[in-house]
């Protein structure tokens, strides 16, 4: 069974440009969560899809945004990028069951 | 961010002792899970705990899921080098839903 998978694995952007970063959960799973993970930091909560609507928010400013698409695959967007938008960041799916996430290897993003 | 309380921050260790680490939280939960992220990677789940007071052995690891479901532990036996890494709890209040996680613990074993 493939897992979540996360493209693309490192990202350069300048700052004031726009990041997208994709996610495909693994198959079957409905839900979808993004997270970032500042270096040295613990993971913070940006986003959770599920089937398709945005179910619940991190604290994040609006110009973080995703989506989810019919076959459950995910995108992050990051708007107006600043540096301190410089972080790992995490996918990751589950059935909407009590058996917790699987996460993907994430996407290494640097602005500078 | 909303975070749990997690401790130690780090370990050091010599190869074949016990390590234990915990979290507390202010807030109950429905389900403690606890994570292990090697660098460069996602977190990986270890041990998932749904009932207050439940003890789960997954090998060498041991978690229990706090009476008062506002802590957790997990201990490591007989460490070896290949359990270096990063350790995360995590709570859950309902099923589905956004994980709060825990600062990290981070494991280094000297062989």
């Amino acid at each position: 069974e493939a897992g979540v998978t996360q493209s693309p694995t490192h990202l350069i952007k300048t700052r004031g440009q726009q990041a997208t970063l994709r996610c495909s959960p693994i198959s079957g799973h409905t839900s979808v969560y993004w997270y970032q993970q500042a270096l040295g930091l613990g993971l913070q909560f940006l986003l959770w899809y599920d089937e398709g609507e945005e179910r619940n928010r991190g604290n994040f400013p609006p110009r973080f945004s995703g989506r989810q698409f019919p076959n459950y695959s995910s995108e992050l967007n990051v708007n107006a990028l600043e540096l301190e938008d410089s972080a790992l960041y995490l996918c990751a799916s589950s059935l909407q069951s009590r058996d917790g996430y699987t996460f993907g290897s994430g996407t290494r993003l640097t602005v500078v | 961010g909303q975070q749990l309380n997690q401790s130690p921050q780090s370990m050091f260790i010599q190869e074949g002792e016990d390590v234990s680490m915990n979290c507390t939280s202010s807030s109950i939960f429905n389900t403690w899970l606890w994570y292990k992220q090697d660098p460069g990677e996602g977190p990986v789940l270890l041990i998932a705990l749904y009932k207050a007071g439940e003890l789960t052995s997954n090998g060498r690891l041991t978690a229990q899921f706090g009476i008062t479901r506002k802590d957790s532990f997990l201990n490591i036996s007989a460490s070896i080098p290949s359990d270096v890494g990063i350790y995360f709890c995590a709570g859950q209040l309902g099923q589905g839903g956004k994980l709060i996680f825990g600062q990290g613990t981070e494991l280094s074993v000297k062989p």
